[in-house]
């Protein structure tokens, strides 16, 4: 059974500050990993993905892969009350022509100005 | 450019009708999914196409039915649902490549009546 665990939190930050999400997974076998974000009654949108150990930057957010403790994490530099969201990690166990995503249950963010 | 459109947005049906939902890409994704997703819960997989062909369905009851006519489109037939189907439906593509990362829809609410 593949699983893929975050917090449901909320996770309270003021504004200005990081934002550290998390995630643990299963399945070793996993080979990509992304970060979607989703405002309630909206679809979810991909903000960041990564499939190599390190990090990935792209403007305030940092996304950052260890296969060997099988964990991904999203630092949100300067977070916004606009990044207040449910945060959903997802894992892609990686097939040929398309990607089959295990979803976390979300972590809810919350940024207070 | 990044963009799925999905049509209706909203959708009202009573259990005895038959309806569709529509969704478009052109990027170029040879890959497409339908998700349903629950409020607060993750989305589900119902569909993969991959290539105009159907790879993956989720077990999903019979009253759902896809069809990959090109592809660009992709349409889920419903017919006899129950109320316990009102959701948000979620399209979906990704590219070919490392990740396979899926790029989502608006969704169409759809309730059930």
């Amino acid at each position: 059974q593949k699983e893929v665990e975050q917090n449901s939190g909320p996770l309270s930050v003021p504004e200005g500050a990081i934002a550290s999400l998390n995630c643990t997974y299963s399945d070793r076998g996993s080979q990509s990993f992304f970060w979607y974000r989703q405002y309630s009654g909206k679809s979810p949108e991909l903000i960041m993905f990564i499939y190599s150990n390190g990090d990935k930057e792209d403007g305030r957010f940092t996304a950052q892969l260890n296969k060997a403790s099988q964990y991904v994490s999203l630092l949100i530099r300067d977070s916004q009350p606009s990044d207040s969201a449910t945060y959903l990690c997802a894992v892609n166990m990686g097939n040929s022509g398309y990607s089959t995503l295990t979803f976390g249950k979300g972590t809810m963010l919350l940024v207070s100005p | 450019d990044t963009e799925v459109t999905q049509t209706p947005k909203h959708l009202v049906m009573g259990m005895t009708n038959k309806k569709s939902l529509k969704c478009e890409q052109h990027m170029g994704h040879r890959a497409m999914y339908w998700y349903k997703q629950k409020a607060k819960k993750p989305p589900e997989l119902m569909f993969v196409y991959s290539y105009e062909k159907l790879s993956i369905n989720e077990s999903v009851p019979s009253r759902f039915s896809p069809e990959c006519p090109n592809s660009s489109l992709l349409n889920l037939h419903l017919h006899a649902l129950q109320p316990e189907d009102s959701a948000l439906y979620l399209c979906a593509s990704s590219p070919s490549g490392l990740s396979y990362e899926q790029y989502f829809g608006p969704g169409t609410r759809l309730t059930v009546t």
